[in-house]
């Protein structure tokens, strides 16, 4: 079975760290885009992350550069979000999600259930 | 970044409507268009992908078209299972941008 699971998540003071993990089964991981995306309480969908298939490429939301950094270990099929500078609106349910292999654009077709990050002091 | 603009935020419908969702983007997005499910407490879930196709499993009343700036989510004779919120998300280009969504509540 296809499977994404994240872990990491919990409250945080301002200015805190945190580190997220998402770890996969169920698929060639290595060859697949993988993906951040975070939900505040009550509100919409926001991407945060983006790293190519083997890490050369990264991208990220303009609301999280400079704060945030995404990296992956292929042998241990892992994605991780390392979030710091930690704001109040950065509360959120952090999905990590499956995006394609090979070249082109692609969509996120596998989601994990989430972890919950909290920003308070 | 592409702005993307999903209507209606939200509406009632009932089962066996026929359900329509727009979103706009702001500049030219070809077909790269996807549009998630989303129930309460879950992850979102892939309905369509490249504007129309289908994802595997998805039940065919679903069906999405649009190309360019202008894109449709329908849904043919609304199930109860169907009631949920619906999201259209551009991948043409990063960052990534998402509707704001549109919620499908019960009549």
């Amino acid at each position: 079975e296809v499977q994404l699971v994240e872990s990491g998540g919990g409250l945080v003071k301002p200015g805190g760290t945190l580190r997220l993990s998402c770890t996969a089964s169920g698929f060639i991981f290595g060859s697949y885009t993988m993906n951040w995306v975070r939900q505040a309480p009550g509100k919409g969908l926001e991407w945060v992350s983006s790293i190519s298939s083997g890490g050369t490429y990264i991208y990220y939301a303009d609301s999280v550069k400079g704060r945030f950094t995404i990296s992956r270990d292929n042998a241990r099929r892992s994605v991780d979000l390392q979030v710091s500078g930690m704001r109040a609106e950065d509360t959120s349910v952090y999905y990590c999600a499956r995006g394609g292999s090979g070249y082109g654009a692609y969509p996120m077709d596998v989601w994990g259930q989430g972890t919950t990050v909290t920003v308070s002091s | 970044a592409i702005r993307v603009t999903q209507s209606p935020s939200s509406f009632s419908a009932s089962t066996g409507d026929r359900v329509t969702i727009t979103c706009r983007a702001n500049q030219g997005i070809s077909t790269f268009l996807a549009w998630y499910q989303q129930k309460p407490g879950k992850a979102p879930e892939l309905l369509i992908f490249a504007a129309s196709t289908l994802q595997n499993g998805v039940p065919s009343r679903f069906s999405g078209s649009g190309s360019g700036t202008d894109f449709t989510l329908t849904i043919n004779y609304l199930q109860s299972e169907d009631f949920a919120t619906y999201y259209c998300q551009q991948y043409y280009s990063y960052p990534w941008t998402f509707g704001q969504g549109t919620q499908v509540e019960s009549k």
